[in-house]
């Protein structure tokens, strides 16, 4: 079925780890964006992009770093691991950056002990 | 700063009842949209609203999108247990290319 895939389901890392959350969308959807969801934060924008070799900060971008390299696939890699980031993320594409609706993946649940 | 306020946080309501929640922005937003998740998934698109006075109905749910484009609400008309969920309001505001705005969320619970 089309739409945005995420792996892993589920990770827990230990403080200090790197590791990389995959996203791939085959909608051929220009634009891509991540996603946290944390209990009384709602979703939160942590990084984005509009197209292959473009990407920008949201608003919670510390501690991760994304690339573009394809229109397909938007990998989030988290440098350092601490225990701030644990958290629900979630990937999302769309055909346009404005006024169009989002398709999600069904999340990563990411601990970090 | 909130940019989308969205109430009740909590709903718990008997089925067949009927019950709307809002979402509410002092900013101006070129459009607004809903989405329900349910646990453990991401959230899925119900509709986008796009002109100020605008109304579209899904099956048993009403959207409105204030004249002015600041606020929205979502109608529920004899709601049944399959309703249950987080329903989100998410909007675009400014000129910038950045992504959808969302608010914290509605949690509905339709007890049977």
């Amino acid at each position: 079925n089309a739409g945005v895939t995420q792996t892993p389901k589920f990770q827990v890392l230990k403080t200090g780890q790197s590791m990389t959350l995959q996203c791939a969308q085959d909608m051929n959807h220009e634009y891509m964006s991540w996603y946290r969801q944390d209990p009384g934060m709602g979703l939160r924008l942590i990084h984005y992009s509009v197209g292959a070799g473009i990407t920008d900060q949201g608003e919670v971008p510390n501690g991760y770093n994304v690339s573009r390299s394809t229109t397909e696939d938007f990998p989030l890699r988290l440098l350092s691991a601490a225990p701030s980031q644990t958290s629900v993320y979630f990937c999302a594409s769309s055909p346009a950056f404005r006024d169009h609706g989002y398709t999600f993946g069904s999340g990563t649940r990411l601990t970090v002990v | 700063t909130q940019l989308l306020e969205q109430s009740p946080q909590f709903l718990s309501i008997q089925e067949g009842e009927n019950l709307t929640v809002y979402c509410n922005s002092s900013s101006v937003f070129s459009s607004l949209q809903w989405y329900r998740q349910e646990p453990g998934e991401g959230p899925v698109l119900l509709v986008t609203v796009v002109t100020g006075g605008e109304v579209k109905k899904l099956k048993r749910l009403t959207f409105q999108f204030g004249d002015a484009r600041k606020d929205s609400s979502l109608h529920i008309t004899a709601a049944q247990p399959g309703d249950t969920g987080l329903y989100l309001c998410a909007g675009f505001s400014g000129g910038g290319a950045d992504g959808l705005t969302f608010g914290k969320g509605t949690h509905l619970i339709i007890q049977p």
